[in-house]
């Protein structure tokens, strides 16, 4: 089976550029949660999703990020007009089903995002 | 406000010893609590969970112990290997709020031969 995918590995984008980032789940999950991972930080979560619903985006900044998990397709965060402080490592994780005692999260391995 | 700390400093150790790395919160009444590992430029891979009402879990050579009392949990590495060498994650979740899991800041073991 294969894991979490999340696509691109790297991207370089200048202050005021937008980014997007996108994440396939694993094969059956349906949920996915999305952490921003800053250097010596611990991994921050930022926004939980189901098919095509926001479950809880306490963690995302309330302006220039977005998330989306279509019916088809992988899971998106979008990061609209960049700035320096947006550099960061975003990991994606996903679930069968909300993540619980049963079912821990299953990673991909990120995307590394640098502003110049 | 909650808390989860793990030790900044890396723990090195000589390959065959056990590690053993530290997790302790508060202001939790953690449902459950997981141990990650973390590889440079990966992403975190899940090892062990262990819930509120267990004492400890085993692993292969992982032993996780979880003392609710102090609010601590144990993350053990029995006969270490060079292939240890890794940042090790701690994650927990509180009950009856966000079922979220929240991360510490993780540990660098450096194992050498």
């Amino acid at each position: 089976n294969a894991g979490v995918m999340q696509n691109p590995r790297h991207l370089v984008r200048r202050r005021g550029q937008e980014a997007r980032l996108r994440c396939s789940p694993m094969k059956g999950h349906s949920h996915v949660y999305w952490y921003r991972q800053l250097p010596e930080e611990g991994l921050k979560f930022m926004v939980y999703l189901q098919k095509e619903n926001i479950i809880d985006e306490s963690g995302m900044p309330k302006e220039r990020f977005s998330a989306e998990f279509p019916k088809e397709g992988p899971s998106i965060l979008r990061i609209q007009q960049v700035v320096r402080g947006d550099s960061a490592a975003y990991f994606c994780a996903s679930s069968p089903s909300r993540v619980s005692s049963n079912q821990p999260q299953h990673f991909g391995d990120g995307t590394r995002l640098s502003i110049l | 406000s909650q808390k989860i700390e793990q030790n900044s400093e890396a723990l090195n150790i000589q390959e065959g010893k056990t590690a053993t790395l530290t997790c302790n919160y508060t202001n939790y009444s953690p449902a459950y609590l997981q141990w990650y590992r973390q590889d440079p430029g990966r992403g975190p891979v899940f090892l062990l969970l262990i819930r509120e009402n267990e004492k400890e879990k085993r692993k292969e050579r992982l032993k996780v112990t979880f003392d609710t009392t102090l609010k601590q949990s144990l993350f053990h590495i029995t006969a270490s290997q060079p292939a240890d060498s890794a940042t090790y994650l701690c994650a927990l979740e509180g009950k009856g709020g966000s079922y979220i899991p929240t991360f510490g800041r993780g540990t660098s073991l450096i194992v050498h031969p």
